[in-house]
């Protein structure tokens, strides 16, 4: 079965610094990957999504990922931390014969920018 | 445009109590799932629908039923309640199938607290 794996649940940044959050992937055929966030009281919402083509994918925000298929990873970055980024994010795969858009979620890594 | 929206937003239960959780959508999604949140976990599906009338099992579908009598709502209920369904509960909806998956749109969620 596919699993996702986010490595650490915890990340502390400061105001400015590089974000990097990371996803792991265990699958023999390349998944479709998302990253969501979620924000203190409210529902996920779409950062961005790898599908085809382009292996590094920007989204909203300024963050980015890039899916690298010979380390099953797809990790997110932003390369300046801003307060506003504090959230929980969520790493999602969609295995390509899904069929119903089945999404499979990590456990989530909560973000806190400090000044 | 709402999106997706939930009712309610708090609940508080007692063992053996019965609720339903409504969830609709001003989308025209043909695609609805129920998520349940629980720390350290990410999100597991519960159910979900691929169309008016039609309703599936995900990964966590025991002591939850649900229904999708008109195309733009979907209900979770709970026979009879136990402390283990204490979490937080999400409702999304997609367009559908389209050759690649859709983006997932998320409601507020439903914190649901059983005595």
């Amino acid at each position: 079965a596919q699993s996702v794996t986010q490595l650490g649940s915890h990340v502390s940044v400061s105001e400015g610094a590089l974000v990097l959050l990371r996803c792991n992937y265990s699958s023999s055929v390349p998944p479709y990957l998302f990253w969501y966030v979620q924000y203190p009281n409210q529902g996920l919402q779409l950062l961005l999504k790898y599908t085809t083509g382009a292996t590094l994918v920007k989204g909203i925000n300024g963050f980015e990922a890039e899916f690298k298929k010979s380390e099953t990873s797809f990790h997110l970055t932003k390369p300046s931390a801003h307060m506003s980024d504090a959230a929980e994010y969520f790493c999602a795969v969609n295995p390509v014969s899904g069929g119903y858009n089945k999404l499979i979620f990590g456990a989530g890594t909560r973000l806190a920018v400090h000044p | 445009n709402a999106g997706v929206t939930q009712t309610p937003k708090f609940r508080v239960l007692k063992t053996g109590q019965s609720m339903t959780l409504l969830c609709a959508q001003d989308m025209n999604h043909e695609y609805m799932y129920w998520y349940r949140q629980d720390p350290g976990m990410g999100l597991r599906l519960i159910h979900y629908s691929v169309g008016e009338g039609t309703t599936a099992k995900g990964e966590v579908p025991d002591g939850y039923n649900v229904s999708r009598l008109k195309k733009q709502n979907f209900l979770l209920g709970l026979e009879s309640a136990a402390p283990s369904q204490t979490s937080v509960y999400f409702c999304a909806s997609s367009r559908g199938a389209s050759g690649t998956p859709d983006t997932q749109y998320f409601g507020p969620g439903t914190r649901l607290t059983v005595l």
